[in-house]
């Protein structure tokens, strides 16, 4: 049980690039969160679902997108990468429908976009 | 806009001392309120949750209270150690389900 799994680890961008942020879970969670973390800003909600082919805007969306066609998997892409959007990405899960379920963290990307 | 309020921002304590610090969030609509302990160049890991008004949780050394008509939660640690140094983050779920963070309480503990 590997439980959320996020590559890559690191990356680094030009701007004006693209690329997606892959996250998987194995834990047959339902709900699915992209969060970014920025120094002294705590976690902000990028986007979430609830469920296969559902998502959802956070706080803070523009300049992001995501799809959900599996329970498992919940990429976040960046079309045109901007320095503003250098920052560590986690990505978490949670089971069922009880909003005190604790979500479940995957292990960050490190992105800068240069 | 919801808002969640952490304080201090950091602290720094002597290794043996005890400390505590605060979680304010919007008193209304209420329904959850987490804590989260979080380690450098690590994911945070669940500590707590908790949904009644007068709610206190223990783990350890490691306990928090919740006042939900006031909205606000502490954390305490009693006899803090080196291993606890830490960003603890709390995050409030109103009824739209959705967690909102704050901004962390950066724990440092010297031996």
């Amino acid at each position: 049980n590997a439980g959320v799994t996020q590559t890559p680890k690191f990356r680094i961008l030009k701007i004006g690039q693209s690329m997606t942020l892959q996250c998987t879970q194995d834990m047959n969670h339902n709900y699915m969160y992209w969060y970014r973390q920025d120094p002294g800003m705590g976690l902000k909600l990028i986007y979430y679902s609830v469920g296969a082919g559902i998502t959802d805007k956070g706080e803070v969306p523009n300049g992001y997108n995501v799809s959900r066609s599996t329970t498992e998997d919940f990429p976040l892409r960046l079309e045109l990468a901007a320095p503003s959007q250098t920052s560590v990405y986690f990505c978490a899960s949670r089971s069922g429908r009880n909003f005190y379920n604790e979500q479940f963290f995957g292990p960050g990307t490190r992105l800068t976009v240069l | 806009i919801l808002n969640v309020e952490q304080s201090p921002q950091s602290l720094h304590v002597q290794e043996g001392d005890s400390t505590n610090f605060t979680c304010s969030f919007p008193s209304s609509n209420f329904y959850a309120l987490h804590w989260y302990r979080w380690e450098t160049a690590k994911s945070p890991e669940a500590l707590f949750v908790m949904t009644l008004n007068g709610d206190e949780k223990k783990k350890g050394r490691i306990s928090a209270t919740l006042n939900t008509k006031e909205g606000y939660s502490y954390l305490y640690i009693k006899g803090s150690q080196p291993e606890d140094s830490a960003t603890y983050l709390c995050a409030f779920t109103n009824q739209g389900g959705k967690l909102i963070f704050g901004q962390g309480t950066e724990l440092s503990v010297k031996p």
